[in-house]
């Protein structure tokens, strides 16, 4: 079965503080994402990559950057931790074959609180 | 990408088919439509997708209209598990476009 899976399901870190959001997939996919997702606003888009070393910014990129070193894992770095990053953090990657479309695969997220 | 339109929430009877539906009337010719859900607590799950054919898979059966700018999600027997926010999508091609989610639907179903 295929998997996407994000390192923590829970996460405190304090305000100022350097946070790392690893996410690792086992599918061989080219193109991996990052959402958050906050009550009201839905998933918005944070980062995204099509390929490795690649990076592409979302719709949110403020305040965040992104890694990839490596094809199966894509990481979501805060610089500088603040309250208002205190959200549900969702990875996905997707794979699109000689024109067919697998649709994305989501890990199960990782609720960050910053205090 | 199209903007998509769908009720805030619907009920639906355990064991019945859920008929969930989507307004797209901007979708453009090389749009296709994805429906994704949420279950509480985890991350969305793909479902099915089309460009203008009616699709099934093992999930749910795509609807959509001739003129392309609705469609309908069914759930043809509908568990308690189906409770979730059912997301409907319209983009170029999610494989290699990022995907922008609305609000859903949130679908309760019923014992």
């Amino acid at each position: 079965d295929v998997k996407v899976t994000q390192s923590s399901r829970y996460l405190v870190k304090r305000t100022g503080e350097k946070v790392f959001l690893e996410c690792v997939q086992d599918m061989d996919h080219e193109n991996m994402f990052w959402y958050r997702q906050d009550p009201g606003l839905g998933l918005r888009l944070i980062y995204f990559s099509y390929d490795v070393k690649m990076k592409e910014k979302g719709d949110i990129p403020e305040g965040y950057s992104v890694s990839r070193e490596k094809k199966e894992r894509f990481s979501l770095i805060l610089e500088s931790a603040s309250t208002n990053q205190t959200s549900m953090y969702l990875c996905a990657s997707s794979l699109e074959l000689q024109g067919v479309d697998y649709g994305y695969t989501f890990g199960s997220g990782t609720r960050l609180t910053v205090v | 990408d199209a903007k998509t339109t769908q009720p805030t929430s619907m009920d639906c009877a355990e064991g019945r088919a859920a008929n969930l539906p989507c307004n797209h009337s901007t979708i453009s010719g090389n749009e296709y439509v994805y429906w994704y859900r949420q279950i509480h607590s985890q991350g969305p799950q793909y479902i099915i997708h089309g460009l203008k054919n009616n699709e099934t898979n093992e999930m749910a059966s795509l609807i959509i209209t001739e003129d392309r700018k609705s469609s309908t999600l069914i759930l043809p027997h509908a568990t308690l598990r189906d409770t979730a926010v059912y997301y409907c999508i319209s983009t170029k091609g999610a494989g290699s476009y990022q995907l922008t989610f609305g609000k859903g639907t949130k679908l309760s179903v019923i014992p």
